[in-house]
């Protein structure tokens, strides 16, 4: 099956510093590629799609300038999310269909600790 | 605008029981369900997904789902547990396929006592 692959697993920065996640789609092309934010015990929040060679899509309350994304190629996406504070701490899963597929593949997760 | 609701953020079952695991959703078109398990610290995988095909779904690890319409419903099932189906389970609905943005259910842990 199709494999999504994040890193890092985890990260521990410093408040004000930026944190940059990469996800790559490892043995298929992934034109557009999501990514969720989850917090302890919750469920999986939508904060963007990215998309290949353009902007990325925020969802409502997202902020754009805090949470870069980048889709650079067709097996990565990045996100930054400048200026961290704690309360960006959070759990980032990003995820990615195949062309053509109706089934998303999720990544195993970033967990993000900002101190 | 889509949204999914799970009833029950924590089920304990016995081993070897039944496991029912409550999923409604709202859509104001056909929509695509899902079902996904995580495991702690790790990413979603999915189960079984429902797309306007048959409305009983098998899905992996013996669970399956039905889409009733009539009740806006796709609970998860599993006729017998297995302490290595512990884990949170998430209910997500999609408007035109799974490869467009989903919405996911509150989550419903899944205990399974020995």
């Amino acid at each position: 099956g199709a494999v999504v692959s994040q890193h890092p697993s985890w990260v521990i920065c410093k408040s004000g510093t930026s944190v940059k996640i990469e996800c790559r789609s490892l043995d298929f092309q992934a034109t557009t590629m999501f990514w969720y934010r989850q917090f302890p015990k919750q469920s999986l929040m939508l904060m963007a799609t990215s998309n290949e060679g353009s902007k990325a899509t925020y969802e409502q309350g997202v902020e754009k300038d805090k949470f870069l994304i980048n889709h650079a190629s067709l097996t990565l996406s990045t996100l930054t999310v400048t200026s961290a504070h704690p309360e960006d701490s959070s759990f980032y899963i990003c995820s990615a269909p195949t062309l053509g597929g109706n089934e998303q593949f999720f990544g195993p997760g970033t967990r993000l600790t900002v101190l | 605008a889509q949204s999914v609701t799970q009833l029950g953020s924590h089920v304990s079952v016995s081993e070897g029981a039944l496991v029912l695991l409550r999923c409604n959703y709202s859509s104001s078109v056909p929509p695509y369900l899902f079902w996904y398990v995580q495991y702690p610290n790790q990413g979603l995988q999915l189960l079984l997904k429902y797309t306007s095909a048959a409305t009983l779904v098998k899905g992996i690890n013996g669970f399956e789902a039905e889409f009733k319409k009539s009740e806006t419903s796709f609970h998860l099932t599993k006729p017998s547990a297995h302490m290595s189906d512990a884990a949170e389970y998430f209910c997500a609905v999609s408007e035109t396929s799974g490869a467009q943005k989903l919405v996911f259910g509150q989550g419903t842990r899944l205990t399974i006592n020995p």
